[in-house]
């Protein structure tokens, strides 16, 4: 069945780069989503990205995927503060919905 | 609106009761999603609304559930007989088009307390 894994708690020191990992299931997922939930807040998309692409970068964020494996990466460059927030990774599913994993809260030390 | 508008934003209510939580999702958007997130949790899927075509209520976790969509827009999840486990974030989304490719917009969420 369709199932996106990935590891629960990162922690990262201020300036420092986070990777966020995940892996996927559905071969066919056309679109990988990174979403993003701060404390209290909705989810809000972060980025995607295209399943014939390799790479997307946008500003700080660098998204990585790798096809064959079905490993989806998101580096954020120079991590701040305001960066601490719970990341999900979402593939597109056969019914039309997305399907989450169940989120890496990532914690930035000052 | 601009965004995806959920209410009640907060509920508390008693174990036993009926709830009623609403989604006003984008204008012009046809697909509408529902999603759940318990405390600690990941996102679970609920029901998809697309157009006209029937809804996949492969989601619903039990007959209490349940939602609809009037005219293609609104949407309503009704959660009967409330039960404590049911106390969650009850998300919703919507896209400009169901299946692939398609973005998905998020509310705020409803925060569900069944006491």
């Amino acid at each position: 069945g369709e199932d996106v894994e990935q590891s629960l708690f990162l922690s990262v020191r201020e300036g420092d780069s986070s990777v966020i990992n995940c892996t996927y299931t559905d071969s066919s997922s056309t679109y990988l989503y990174w979403y993003k939930q701060e404390p209290g807040a909705g989810l809000q998309l972060l980025t995607y990205i295209f399943s014939n692409m390799d790479m997307k970068q946008d500003q700080r964020l660098t998204v990585l995927l790798n096809k064959k494996d079905k490993h989806l990466s998101l580096r954020i460059a120079d991590t701040q503060t305001g960066d601490s927030a719970i990341y999900f990774c979402a593939e597109s599913g056969s019914q039309g919905n997305l399907i989450f994993g169940k989120g890496t809260k990532l914690s930035v030390k000052p | 609106g601009a965004g995806v508008s959920q209410s009640p934003s907060n509920k508390v209510t008693e174990k036993g009761k009926d709830v009623e939580l609403r989604c006003d999702p984008i204008s012009g958007h046809t697909a509408l999603y529902w999603y759940r997130q318990s405390l600690g949790q990941g996102l679970e899927f609920l029901i998809y609304f697309q157009g006209n075509s029937a809804p996949d209520k492969s989601g619903l976790p039990s007959d209490r559930f349940s939602a609809e969509r009037t005219g293609g827009s609104v949407s309503t999840l009704t959660i009967q007989r409330t039960q404590q486990e049911d106390s969650a974030v009850y998300l919703c989304a919507s896209s400009s088009l169901g299946g692939y490719g398609n973005t998905i917009y998020f509310g705020e969420g409803s925060w569900l307390t069944v006491v």
